[in-house]
């Protein structure tokens, strides 16, 4: 159980194209849901936190504009990357925040990642 | 503010060795969680561990093992016997216990087992 998936796995797209990216828990509802970017060779980084039906939380330094994040449901996430450019190339990973019924426990879960690539 | 310090860039052993990978974090809160993650080349992050502030017990899971030190604030991983197929850049991290939970990461270990 537990399974989150992201689609589309990988991307490529013309500069100045929006991309969209749904993130789905697919057996679990998610209180929180969250958005990672890594570059090539570094660290994950927190992008944003979003919560169902609110308005999502941005990270210092990440415009809001550029990357819209609609989180329609208790199980859908959408990351949108607006007038995309070559420097938004990168692996945008999403995570879901639940305390699962079987452990009791509160956790939070990983998408296997979409490579976003921009010409 | 958290932080998270993986000094280890790269590590390279050969098939069979043991290494240890080195985590040290700050943070301001009393409670929290600290992660390991393994990311292979796919990308996908393999979750490994999460370890609360509060329980300071080291851990064993088959060839790998954890040793938490709040004293020193640090987190290290060890791979016994290590195998090829543990390459990967595997990454630490540290949320907050309560509230968001938000996960700050390490910069990362590049581990390659060579055969």
């Amino acid at each position: 159980g537990a399974v989150v998936s992201q689609h589309p796995s990988w991307v490529i797209c013309k500069s100045g194209t929006s991309v969209k990216i749904e993130c789905r828990s697919l057996d679990f509802q998610a209180t929180t849901m969250f958005w990672y970017r890594q570059f090539p060779k570094q660290s994950l980084m927190l992008m944003a936190t979003s919560n169902e039906g609110s308005k999502a939380t941005y990270e210092q330094g990440v415009e809001k504009d550029k990357f819209l994040i609609n989180h329609a449901s208790l199980t859908l996430s959408t990351l949108t990357v607006t007038s995309a450019h070559p420097e938004d190339s990168s692996f945008y990973i999403c995570s879901a925040r639940a305390v699962l019924k079987t452990s009791g426990r509160d956790e939070q879960f990983f998408g296997p990642g979409t490579r976003l690539t921009v010409l | 503010a958290q932080k998270v310090t993986q000094a280890q860039t790269e590590i390279s052993v050969v098939e069979k060795e043991d290494v240890t990978l080195d985590c040290v974090y700050e943070t301001r809160d009393t409670t929290y969680y600290l992660f390991w993650y393994k990311q292979p080349p796919s990308g996908e992050l393999v979750f490994l561990i999460r370890r609360n502030s509060f329980d300071e017990q080291n851990e064993i899971s088959g060839r790998y093992s954890w040793n938490f030190q709040k004293s020193t604030s640090s987190f290290n991983f060890t791979i016994t016997a290590s195998q090829v197929v543990d390459s990967a850049v595997y990454f630490c991290a540290l949320s907050e216990f309560q509230g968001a939970q938000k996960l700050v990461f390490g910069q990362g270990t590049r581990l390659t087992i060579n055969p």
